[in-house]
């Protein structure tokens, strides 16, 4: 079974400052990974994808994520933080070749001016 | 290109009565998704549909919860009678056959009282 942890419930940041959103994932087969972000009353959007291409990411926004197998992780980063990031982000982790996702509990991103 | 949509936004009810939530898939996308969201949690899969298929729904709890997709296009998600403990945002998600990308719609938010 797959699985992924968040690991932090709450980061906060101040504007223009760099972001990290921490995932580590559990996976018995080569995963897909995702992160998605919903902001308040909104829907998930997608920010990226990784499916055994490139390990280094490029998203929507300005946010990027990089698989690396030997730690298990998929951290999610941005270089600068803007006040319109602040919402909640969810590591999201699938099997290759099905199309259940199993999601994060979620990381709120805090942005202070 | 429209969304995902969902209706309706909001729904309170009190504890044994019916509910039901609709959802409009993204036009073309063959595969349809519902998902709770309890507080604070990331969303859990119920069931989803490849096309008229309920093709994973063993997570959905069939003795109160049933749900359909007539014409493979539109779905409808039933809850009877409702408990406490069914408060929660009920996503809808659409994607294409054999892809893992899915996109999410606003959420039905449920409150039980």
């Amino acid at each position: 079974a797959q699985s992924v942890t968040q690991l932090d419930s709450h980061v906060s940041v101040s504007e223009g400052t760099p972001v990290l959103l921490r995932c580590n994932y559990s996976s018995s087969y080569s995963p897909s990974l995702f992160w998605y972000v919903q902001h308040p009353n909104k829907g998930l959007q997608l920010l990226l994808k990784y499916t055994s291409a490139a390990t280094l990411v490029k998203g929507i926004n300005g946010f990027e994520a990089e698989f690396k197998k030997s730690e298990t992780s998929f951290h999610l980063t941005k270089p600068s933080a803007h006040m319109s990031d602040a919402a909640e982000y969810f590591c999201v982790v699938s099997n290759t070749g099905f199309q259940k996702l199993v999601f994060g509990t979620g990381t709120r991103l805090l942005v202070s001016p | 290109e429209a969304g995902v949509v969902q209706s309706p936004r909001y729904k309170i009810i009190e504890k044994k009565q019916p509910v039901a939530f609709w959802c409009n898939p993204i036009s073309g996308h063959n595969t349809l998704y519902w998902y709770r969201q309890n507080l604070g949690q990331g969303p859990e899969l119920l069931i989803r549909y490849e096309n008229e298929e309920a093709v994973d729904d063993s997570q959905l709890p069939k003795d109160r919860f049933s749900a359909e997709r007539l014409k493979g296009v539109d779905s409808t998600l039933k809850i009877q009678p409702a408990e406490l403990g069914d408060s929660a945002v009920y996503l809808c998600a659409s994607s294409l056959l054999g892809v893992h990308e899915q996109y999410f719609g606003p959420g039905t938010r449920l409150t039980v009282t």
